[in-house]
This record gives C-alpha cells, structure tokens and sequence, in this order.
C-alpha cells in the first residue's frame, strides 16, 4: 500500500506567476483534500475532491482551482500568487463512503512554496 | 461561524501526563481527529472519537463529550518525542474537516 506523495517538495515562485502542485492519494482512497497552513497555524481547507468532482470549497479565492482525475490523484493550482501565499500546502487522502462515514485523512509530505 | 479551540502551548516534564484540551462550535457535527505535527512534517492521525466516551490506544487517550463541544486528548508517560502541536480537527455536516490551530506541546526532561 503507497501512501500519499506530493510535488514538489519546495518551490519557489514570484509574485504574478502560476504553479501547480501534485497529489497522488493513497491507494484505496476516493477524495483528497488541500489544505494551506501557515506556520504555526493549523491548515486551513481549500477544498476537497470526490470522484473528480470539487465535494466543498473553504474561504479561498477563485484563483485557487483544482482537478482529480480518474486515479484520484489531484492537481492544486494557483494563479496571480501573492506574497501571503507563501506557505505548507498539504494534500490528504480520505475514503469516503456514500453511507457518510467518515474516515480518518492520510497526509502527504507537503510542498513548501515561497512567493518573492 | 465554525470555530475550534485548543490552547496555544503547554509545557510538561518528560515521564509525566498532560492533558490538552478542544472545545469546538461547528455546524452539524460527525466525529472528531486529533493528529499529532511535527515541526516541518505533515500531520499524523493518533484517534477518532464519534460516540460520547474514551477512546484508549497505548499511552494516548481520546475523551468525547458531544453535549458540551468537548474534547481532551491525554498523553501518559511522556516522552521527549511527544514534542511536536497536537491538532484538534472536527467534521462537520458537508463532511469537511475543520481545525484547530493546534497547541504546541513542550516536553522537558
């Protein structure tokens, strides 16, 4: 069983360009989730992907999109960046059952992304 | 509005217990996470509490009151490895998980 990957690990951007990041969920798993954490802050909810299809949304604006595909891997990309987007991204995987039980978020490494 | 409170930081000595506590506010309500961080790393899973009581797994505990928004996560004999901010994370109706900014635990020998 692989666990949840995610790249880059670090990247480093400049104000007013683009960057996607890169999920795969752990196997076994249908809907991943992105969160934003800043340090010493808990993360923060981007959304959340079920079946290819965006299954909530938090307090993010539209410049912040996503896709998973039929593997369920996920894509997090951000455009205009800012100097406040410098942060821990997380990706967690989760499998959700159409029951609504819940289950518990596997987490990736991360991705630490610097805008300059 | 959805809210999740956990004390910044704690302090305890190394071989002790230390208990850290999460009220929460949330709409609709369907269990409760507590994962452990360390700095740098992403968050691990320790427990899931969904039904009022105490939850036991090794030297850490989970306790659920689901009429008062309370829970406490208890950590016992204490290692030096348990420094690290323990998340409190709530799923509320839509299924979404909602967090703490977590309490930062130092241990010392």
């Amino acid at each position: 069983e692989t666990g949840v990957t995610q790249s880059p690990t670090h990247l480093i951007k400049t104000r007013g360009q683009q960057v996607t990041l890169r999920c795969s969920s752990q196997s076994g798993h249908n809907t991943v989730s992105w969160y934003q954490q800043a340090l010493g802050q808990g993360p923060q909810f981007i959304f959340q992907y079920y079946r290819e299809e965006e299954n909530g949304r938090g307090n993010f604006p539209p410049r912040f999109s996503g896709l998973q595909f039929p593997n369920y891997s996920s894509e997090l990309n951000v455009n205009a960046l800012e100097l406040d987007d410098s942060a821990l991204y997380l990706c967690a995987s989760s499998l959700f059952e159409a029951s609504g039980m819940s289950y518990e978020q596997y987490f990736g490494p991360g991705t630490r992304l610097t805008v300059t | 509005g959805q809210n999740i409170d956990q004390p910044t930081e704690m302090t305890a000595t190394e071989g002790a217990i230390v208990q850290i506590n999460c009220t929460y506010q949330t709409s609709g309500f369907n269990g409760l996470f507590w994962y452990q961080q360390h700095a740098g790393e992403a968050p691990t899973f320790l427990s899931y509490n969904v039904l009022d009581g105490l939850e036991e797994k090794g030297r850490f505990s989970s306790f659920l009151s689901r009429s008062k928004g309370y829970s406490y996560l208890l950590l016992k004999e204490l290692q030096m490895k348990d420094s690290a901010s323990y998340l409190c994370a709530v799923t509320d109706s839509n299924y979404q998980l909602i967090w703490g900014a977590g309490t930062k635990l130092i241990i010392k020998p």
